[in-house]
């Protein structure tokens, strides 16, 4: 079946460090990929998709790009924010249908 | 623009005792998810309507998890006879359908609590 893996948690950072989480996913034909972005005591808020091989989803300077030969689509920041902390999941949908997510990972960031 | 709402935002209960969850999706969704999200975990997916038709139900837990979305607005989650193992966030979403690239929308969450 589908499912998404993702670099455990907890990242640590100073603020202005670089972030990079990894994620990989293993599917059954072209899933659409998601960042989620759960901050404390908030619900589930999207961060940014892309749809198709190739495409590079962005939002408040965190980017990803879908890559489809290495089932990749890992998150990144060039210089992080107190702001930023929160746990960060990566999620698959094959189209319309439920998501897959997965376990999140925690990032902390320290002034 | 109102997004997903989820109520009671917590509930206690005992071992035994029935409860239900409320959602009311983004109005102009027709598409609602249920999903369960335990600690530490990402959230798994329970449930999934179109309009008021339930098209997926495989994943619910066990026969003691239902759920309805009876006009196809608003969806109620019921879980039968608690037990511990049920402690969790039961999270709902909500989407407009758009095939590739549709994106769900979630509610605040309603944090269980079993006795």
């Amino acid at each position: 079946g589908d499912s998404v893996t993702q670099m455990e948690g907890p990242v640590t950072l100073s603020e202005e460090a670089f972030l990079t989480i990894n994620c990989t996913y293993t599917a059954t034909g072209y899933p659409s990929l998601f960042w989620y972005v759960q901050y404390p005591g908030e619900g589930l808020q999207l961060l940014l998709k892309a749809t198709k091989a190739d495409d590079k989803g962005s939002n408040k300077g965190f980017e990803a790009t879908y890559r489809k030969e290495t089932t990749s689509f890992h998150l990144e920041k060039g210089s992080v924010q107190v702001s930023d902390s929160a746990v960060y999941f990566c999620a698959l949908s094959p189209g319309g249908q439920n998501f897959v997510f997965g376990p999140g990972t925690r990032l902390s960031v320290l002034p | 623009d109102t997004g997903v709402s989820q109520d009671p935002r917590h509930k206690i209960t005992k071992r035994g005792q029935n409860v239900t969850f409320r959602c009311d999706p983004i109005s102009e969704h027709n598409r609602l998810y249920w999903y369960r999200q335990t600690l530490g975990q990402g959230p798994e997916f329970l449930t999934y309507f179109q309009n008021e038709a339930q098209l997926e139900k495989s994943r619910l837990l066990s026969d003691r998890f239902s759920a309805e979305r009876p006009k196809g607005s608003f969806s109620t989650l019921e879980i039968q006879r608690t037990e511990q193992g049920d402690s969790a966030m039961y999270l709902c979403a909500s989407s407009l359908e758009q095939g590739m690239g549709e994106t769900q929308y979630f509610g605040p969450g309603t944090r269980l609590l079993v006795l």
